[in-house]
């Protein structure tokens, strides 16, 4: 019930392309969905999140897609650059002092943008 | 500039020995993580902290020990209980406990000779 499924495991997408990752959840009292940009030899940084009231959120390029019956929810890189190569996590918590920092972190998608 | 320091970027253990791995942060946040990442398994946490001279253990703490003696520090020692230690370790913080976004530090990847 606490898993966070991720896929694709790796993505190669030209550049210019739309690169689409894809998650799933079980546990329905998860309330928060955010996803983690990260860059070889770096720690992750927070990219864009998402709370279930909400069925998509944009920011720039990127846009998260969120699914609350078939619980899942996928990121969305419109018009992907080189600079967008990286690896992605999808994480999901829930609200609550007892679950403080819990976040439960998908396998990763490591995206690859060919130039 | 504000931050989490990690240091060192790259350790090595021999067996039966314990490390420490050292995190700083100057975020003046309450809260601080430490997080393990595997290839192809994600991040799982190890320890957390929500407050100086307080911590909790995460999902898999066994192997580890954590200390919390001040605000901006959080060390992480990998005792030789640990049979499987290589892997990049993140240390991570918040603002406060109930604060969901985290800031990472750049990692230290630990490796067995």
């Amino acid at each position: 019930q606490q898993q966070v499924k991720q896929s694709p495991q790796s993505l190669i997408v030209q550049k210019g392309g739309i690169s689409i990752i894809n998650c799933a959840y079980e546990n329905t009292a998860f309330d928060y969905f955010p996803w983690y940009q990260q860059f070889p030899g770096k720690g992750p940084a927070l990219l864009i999140a998402i709370r279930p009231d909400v069925s998509e959120k944009k920011e720039g390029r990127f846009t998260i897609s969120f699914n609350k019956s078939a619980k899942q929810f996928s990121l969305h890189i419109m018009d992907s650059q080189p600079g967008d190569s990286a690896t992605y996590f999808c994480a999901a918590s829930r609200r609550g002092s007892s679950n403080t920092g819990k976040l439960i972190f998908g396998q990763g998608t490591t995206l690859q943008v060919k130039p | 500039d504000g931050g989490i320091t990690q240091s060192p970027k790259y350790l090595f253990r021999k067996e039966g020995q314990n490390v420490t791995l050292s995190c700083e942060q100057n975020l003046n946040h309450d809260a601080m993580y430490w997080y393990r990442q595997d290839p192809g398994q994600g991040l799982r946490l190890i320890y957390y902290s929500q407050i100086v001279n307080d911590f909790q253990k995460g999902d898999i703490a066994e192997g580890y020990s954590v200390s919390r003696e001040k605000k901006e520090s959080f060390p992480l020692t990998v005792t030789s209980a640990q049979k499987n230690p290589t892997a990049f370790y993140l240390c991570a913080s918040s603002i406060r406990p109930s604060t969901e976004k985290l800031f990472f530090g750049s990692g230290t990847q630990l490796s067995v000779l």
